[in-house]
């Protein structure tokens, strides 16, 4: 069974303040890396992707990989009281799977306070 | 507009009730998929299909079943089988199989056991 951990929080922050989320997976085969933001009540949305060891930016959202620590990240700048929400990382298979199936974690929920 | 949708939103079974639930994706993607949400966990995946007319067990399969007949469409019946089936139940997409693709979701079905 592929392992997906992350803090389940409750991760409350400041408005403006940088959130940070981390997970760590346990399949060092894993090559596809995902953040959804859960709403309370409503369906997990996409936010960001990251296949390669690093940073990849997108606006305030910075997603950091690396796969020799088997650690991925999420960093929130700016972070805005609308960005309160339950975040999940996802994981998937093997190299070479053809499954395409994701792994989840339980989520952290962050809470931006004004 | 592209996307999925399912229904209903809201559905209560009584006691011994099979019921289905529908998921309908237009975004002409290959794969789709059902994840069970319960208060606090992640998701934890149901069934899968890469194709149609082809579906596979995800990790916790009794007292579920699926058909994928056709590639927009795959319904999701939960069967009297399911002991505990109250939860929060998502359908997602992905363009294909392979481990690099995005998995999208539809809004959910809310499923409660009377």
């Amino acid at each position: 069974q592929k392992e997906v951990e992350q803090n389940s929080g409750p991760l409350s922050v400041p408005e403006g303040a940088i959130a940070s989320l981390n997970c760590t997976y346990s399949d060092r085969g894993s090559q596809s890396f995902f953040w959804y933001r859960q709403y309370s009540g409503k369906s997990p949305e996409l936010i960001m992707f990251i296949y390669s060891n690093g940073d990849k930016e997108d606006g305030r959202f910075t997603a950091q990989l690396n796969k020799a620590s088997q650690y991925v990240s999420l960093l929130i700048r700016d972070s805005q009281p609308s960005d309160s929400a339950t975040y999940l990382c996802a994981v998937t298979a093997d190299r070479g799977s053809t499954l395409g199936r994701l792994y989840f974690g339980r989520g952290t929920q962050l809470t931006v306070w004004p | 507009d592209g996307g999925i949708t399912q229904s209903p939103k809201y559905l209560f079974r009584k006691e011994g009730q099979n019921v289905t639930l529908s998921c309908e994706q237009n975004l002409n993607h290959d794969a789709m998929y059902w994840y069970r949400q319960d208060p606090g966990q992640g998701l934890r995946l149901i069934y899968y299909s890469q194709i149609v007319n082809d579906f596979q067990k995800g990790d916790i399969a009794e007292g579920y079943s699926v058909s994928r007949e056709k590639k927009e469409s795959f319904p999701l019946t939960v069967t009297s089988a399911q002991k505990n089936p109250t939860a929060f139940y998502l359908c997602a997409s992905s363009m294909t199989s392979g481990g690099m693709n995005e998995q999208f979701f539809g809004p959910g079905t809310r499923l409660t056991v009377l």
